[in-house]
């Protein structure tokens, strides 16, 4: 079976200090790779997916990027934090477009 | 551009009543999917039920199903017989045919009522 996993779990950073989030995927092999921002009223926000390695996509232009060094290892990052880049990280996979995209237990990250 | 849009924030229902939740979409495409997903308090995101815009049928999952209107590109789901567990943040997904991405809302927060 398929196991996603995120980390850390929670993240305090103060303004302007760089950001690393991780998530790797068990079990399927070249799967698409998404990382999500949930925010207050703001529902699921789509960042960042991709299809393969080194294949980013984004979807919002901001200080944040992605990266996929490995076919199961997707990488977040910024080298200034914003204090608007306050959230709940989520990183997903998905194989067919049919079953939707599956989610990790998300990264919660306050910037202070 | 693809938009989901859930205009109910918060939702209550009684315990073993029935509850509609409300979506609609934006899409130029002809063939999608569509998803509800379910976000507890432990806020792991977990899929509850899906349909492909090119069948029919209301797509249904014991307690959950759904009224899919392709021309008025609405996508609700209810849940009959509401349980305790139930309470939790809703989220209507959009996937594209010709894509890889997932759209999703903002969210409906459900309470269930004892």
């Amino acid at each position: 079976s398929q196991t996603i996993h995120q980390w850390p779990a929670t993240l305090v950073q103060p303004v302007g200090s760089p950001l690393s989030l991780e998530c790797t995927v068990e079990g399927t092999s070249n799967p698409n790779l998404y990382w999500y921002r949930q925010a207050a009223g703001r529902g699921l926000q789509l960042l960042f997916y991709s299809i393969g390695i080194d294949q980013i996509s984004s979807e919002v232009p901001q200080n944040l990027s992605a990266s996929r060094p490995q076919d199961r290892q997707f990488i977040l990052s910024s080298k200034k934090l914003l204090l608007s880049d306050s959230g709940f990280y989520l990183c997903a996979w998905s194989f067919y477009k049919t079953s939707g995209v599956n989610f990790g237990p998300g990264t919660r990250l306050t910037v202070t | 551009a693809q938009t989901v849009t859930q205009s109910q924030p918060e939702m209550s229902v009684q315990e073993a009543e029935t509850v509609t939740l409300s979506c609609t979409y934006d899409t130029s495409e002809s063939d999608y999917y569509l998803f509800w997903y379910k976000q507890p308090p432990s806020r792991q995101m977990i899929l509850v039920i899906r349909q492909e815009a090119y069948k029919q049928q209301n797509a249904t999952e014991n307690r959950f199903s759904v009224n899919f209107q392709k021309a008025a590109k609405s996508f609700s789901l209810k849940i009959s017989d509401s349980q305790l567990g139930d309470a939790a943040m809703y989220f209507c997904a959009y996937g594209v045919f010709t894509g890889n991405q997932f759209y999703f809302g903002t969210g409906t927060s459900l309470t269930v009522i004892p």
